[in-house]
């Protein structure tokens, strides 16, 4: 079955530093998103991306965060100067069409020291 | 045993019993919900999903029910077993737009 990949599983870093999520969305799909879950609580839309471009953002998704699509596979989330906050599992998906088979990577386990 | 959502966000069942979550959402722009299971450290997987113009829809061993009159979901588990253990949580998503909006989870525990 098809998934979503997502590396690293879990990145330490230190508070102020730039980090660079990746994922590799399923290979047909053509939307992309980027989801929080801050430990023991619910997940959290940050941003979707289709055709290139932000399609929407919540309120978290502030200059600090950044996606990009580099080439045909990898879709990316960059947080520029990480914030104790900003500690949580960090989970990628992709739909086929706008709400149609959104499939969830494993995550990355965010934390900022 | 059943779940009342936000408010009593544990459930615990016996193995064998069928288990019922409940999520309230509060957006009657929703038109599109999913329910997700999520194991720990892991990403949440999908379930079973229904559309705002039907009231059910069965899958295997689950049960999506939607009352829209009083903005109420609802996941069944027939026959729970011990891989069900689980946290569960309903997502909407409003007719215009591709994000899902979570709801607060709740935690299935199933005793052998």
């Amino acid at each position: 079955e098809p998934e979503v990949t997502q590396t690293p599983s879990h990145q330490v870093t230190q508070m102020g530093q730039e980090v660079i999520l990746r994922c590799v969305p399923i290979s047909n799909h053509l939307y992309f998103y980027w989801y929080r879950q801050i430990l023991g609580q619910k997940v959290e839309f940050l941003v979707s991306f289709y055709n290139n471009e932000i399609s929407e953002k919540s309120e978290i998704f502030d200059d600090q965060f950044s996606v990009e699509r580099p080439d045909g596979s990898n879709f990316t989330l960059k947080i520029r100067s990480t914030k104790l906050e900003d500690s949580a599992m960090y989970f990628c998906a992709s739909s086929r069409q706008g709400y149609y088979g959104y499939t969830f990577g494993s995550g990355t386990r965010l934390t900022v020291v | 045993g059943e779940s009342v959502g936000l408010h009593l966000p544990t459930l615990s069942v016996q193995e064998g019993d069928n288990s019922i979550i409940n999520c309230a959402y509060s957006n009657s722009a929703s038109d599109y919900f999913i329910w997700y299971k999520q194991e720990s450290g892991k990403g949440p997987q999908f379930i079973i999903d229904i559309r705002s113009n039907m009231d059910k829809r069965q899958g295997q061993r689950v049960t999506v029910l939607l009352n829209k009159t009083v903005k109420h979901l609802s996941l069944q588990i027939a026959a729970t077993q011990p891989g069900d253990s689980a946290v569960y949580f309903c997502a909407e998503k409003e007719t215009s737009g591709s994000r899902l909006t979570f709801g607060e989870g709740t935690q299935l525990t199933v005793n052998p």
